[in-house]
């Protein structure tokens, strides 16, 4: 069974912070991994993809992967209220014909003004 | 652009009713794929298409759902005869293509199924 773990918080930042968001992943195969922003009632937005080990930067996030570890995480710099959100965590399945995405169960980030 | 786009964003249906979800994707957009997410949880995959072909559907949790997408473009999920179970949101998202530069997925907004 192919997983996807994260911690499901709250996690609690003030204003300003930096939030540090974590995923670990079960299948050494997967090659692509993508961060989505889920608002309370809304879909999945996606926020970040990243295939390769190391950083990748948009504006105030940066996603890491490491491949080894079988660890990527979601870097929010100078945290905004509207940064509350869950984040799903989702790795890319490239067994058989299907693309399809295998997600951990979220964290809830609560940015406190 | 034009977004994924899915209707009706909310269904209440008595249990033993049959329901059918659209799901009208990114033109151009290849692959389709269908979710369901229940509260609290991430989405979870149950059926992929690439063009008309459904290629996947390994996810779908019975017999009793059934999903198309007869001409490559807008695709329907139907579930037959619905069961208390299947209350969650039924999410549908398109990518480009297979690829590995253009397999983002971008989702729809949802349909909210509640089965009384």
């Amino acid at each position: 069974q192919k997983e996807v773990e994260q911690n499901s918080g709250p996690l609690s930042v003030p204003e300003g912070a930096i939030a540090s968001l974590n995923c670990t992943y079960s299948d050494r195969g997967s090659q692509s991994f993508f961060w989505y922003r889920q608002y309370s009632g809304k879909s999945p937005e996606l926020i970040m993809s990243i295939y390769s080990n190391g950083d990748k930067e948009d504006g105030r996030f940066t996603a890491q992967l490491n491949k080894a570890s079988q660890y990527v995480s979601l870097l929010i710099r100078d945290s905004q209220p509207s940064d509350s959100a869950t984040y799903l965590c989702a790795s890319q399945d490239y067994g058989g014909a299907t693309n399809k995405l295998i997600f951990g169960t979220g964290t809830l980030l609560a940015v406190q003004p | 652009g034009a977004g994924v786009s899915q209707s009706p964003r909310y269904k209440v249906a008595k249990r033993g009713q049959d329901v059918a979800l659209r799901c009208d994707p990114i033109s151009g957009h290849v692959s389709l794929f269908w979710y369901q997410q229940a509260l609290g949880q991430g989405p979870e995959f149950l059926t992929y298409f690439q063009n008309e072909a459904q290629l996947d559907k390994s996810g779908l949790p019975s017999d009793r759902f059934f999903a198309e997408r007869p001409e490559g473009s807008v695709s329907t999920l139907k579930i037959q005869r619905t069961q208390q179970e299947d209350s969650a949101v039924y999410l549908c998202a398109s990518s480009l293509s297979k690829g590995a530069a253009s397999n983002e997925q971008y989702f729809g907004p949802g349909t909210r199924l509640t089965v009384t």
